[in-house]
């Protein structure tokens, strides 16, 4: 039982480059999030689906797209890759809205 | 706009002494808030949480308390211990699906 796992752990990107993070999870849990953490802050909500094929906007969403074509994942797309996406990318998941299951994060650079 | 802050970014304390982690929201709307530990190089991990409906919570040598009146949080750790050392993270239910994070505090236990 691995609980969430996200890939790549680690990476960098160029400017305009594209790149999807992956998030899977085996607790079969309907809710699923993206967050991004910045330096010394706390975490900025991205994306969020309640289930299969449902997506929703959070705080942040410009520069990035969802979809959630199954329960087990939800990936997260760059597809211009811009200084300002330099982050450490958490998915969480969630059976009920409260307590959500964090992923261990992927630190993505962008220069 | 309206968000959850914390009044102190680094707190340190001797091994053994109680901890307390405040934490201030501008909502007085807001229901439900939550409790989150993040170790160095991982997600946020759920500690407590607490509904607008009581005005204190124990867990394991933790306890939330809440101050509606002046819209007020605080975490307290009883016996701290060096695996205490995390950054700790008040998080405010907005609307049905989103949590809002705080800026988050860095505990640092002394031996």
């Amino acid at each position: 039982n691995a609980g969430v796992t996200q890939t790549p752990k680690f990476r960098i990107l160029k400017i305009g480059q594209s790149m999807t993070l992956q998030c899977t999870q085996d607790m079969n849990h309907n809710y699923m999030y993206w967050y991004r953490q910045d330096p010394g802050m706390g975490l900025k909500l991205i994306y969020y689906s309640v289930g299969a094929g449902i997506t929703d906007k959070g705080e942040v969403p410009n520069g990035y797209n969802v979809s959630r074509s199954t329960t087990e994942d939800f990936p997260l797309r760059l597809e211009l890759a811009a200084p300002s996406q330099t982050s450490v990318y958490f998915c969480a998941v969630a059976e009920f809205l409260y307590e959500q299951y964090f992923g261990p994060g992927t630190r993505l650079t962008v220069t | 706009g309206e968000s959850v802050g914390l009044h102190l970014p680094t707190l340190s304390v001797q091994e053994g002494d109680n901890s307390i982690i405040n934490c201030a929201y501008s909502n007085s709307a807001s229901d439900y808030f939550i409790w989150y530990k993040q170790e160095s190089g991982k997600g946020p991990q759920f500690i407590i949480d607490i509904r607008s409906n009581m005005d204190k919570r124990q867990g394991q040598r933790v306890t939330v308390l809440l101050n509606k009146t002046v819209k007020h949080l605080s975490l307290q750790i009883a016996a701290t211990q060096p695996g205490d050392s995390a950054v700790y993270f008040c998080a405010e239910l907005q609307g049905a699906q989103k949590l809002v994070f705080g800026q988050g505090t860095r505990l640092t236990i002394n031996p």
